[in-house]
């Protein structure tokens, strides 16, 4: 059973698109929710998290929005380069120190 | 750089053969996670250990095993190895707090 189910599988933009990546929960005691980005052949490398106390986060060009009520968040990624050309994953956990339940990836590709 | 290495980079091995991956975390991290990706199911959690201990399990089957020694680096163990088991296997390590810092993975072909 996906505890966190993200979409779309994979995604193509023009460079300066916002690409937009969802993520869906059911269980409720989550309470951290960080997005991991992974390059071929690397490992995934923590982009930005966010806890459900805050609807909006931003860091750089990248926003996690939050609807706690929805138990939805999603990745925006603002003024997209051919560089973010990436696989990106949702998570979550329940609490510090837990393990991370992640959705299946979605595959950013940004056409110059 | 996450600061997390692993190794070996690369395994490819036979059906039924036992293999060892080992982790090194970062400098003053005492949790280590362990991670399998594979094409069909994504990243899925192992086993997690605890300045030695082991903490929680996952996904993770009989014929595999891990340990973490006392100088925090950690293997996990996989024995009577099966084509499915075919995947890249990632560990994390985290000091406290939520934030787990991913190794560049050891790829794994059981052939």
């Amino acid at each position: 059973q996906q505890q966190v189910k993200q979409s779309p599988q994979s995604l193509i933009v023009q460079k300066g698109g916002i690409p937009i990546i969802n993520c869906a929960y059911e269980n409720t005691a989550f309470d951290y929710f960080p997005w991991y980005q992974q390059f071929p052949g690397k490992g995934p490398a923590l982009l930005i998290a966010i806890r459900p106390d805050v609807s909006e986060k931003k860091e750089g060009r990248f926003t996690i929005s939050f609807n706690k009520s929805a138990k939805q968040f999603s990745l925006h990624i603002m003024d997209s380069q051919p560089g973010d050309s990436a696989t990106y994953f949702c998570a979550a956990s329940l609490c510090e120190g837990n393990q991370f339940y992640f959705g299946t990836g979605t595959s950013l590709t940004v056409i110059p | 750089d996450s600061g997390v290495t692993q190794t070996p980079k690369h395994l490819i091995t036979a059906t039924g053969q036992r293999v060892t991956l080992r982790c090194s975390p970062r400098s003053g991290d005492l949790s280590v996670y362990w991670y399998q990706q594979s094409l069909d199911q994504g990243l899925q959690f192992l086993i997690q250990y605890y300045n030695g201990e082991e903490r929680a399990k996952g996904n993770i089957l009989e014929r595999f095993s891990a340990q973490q020694f006392p100088d925090l680096h950690s293997e996990l163990n996989l024995s009577s190895l099966e084509l499915g088991d075919s995947a890249l296997y990632f560990c994390a390590s985290s000091v406290a707090g939520y934030t787990q810092y991913f190794g560049p993975g050891t790829r794994l072909t059981v052939l």
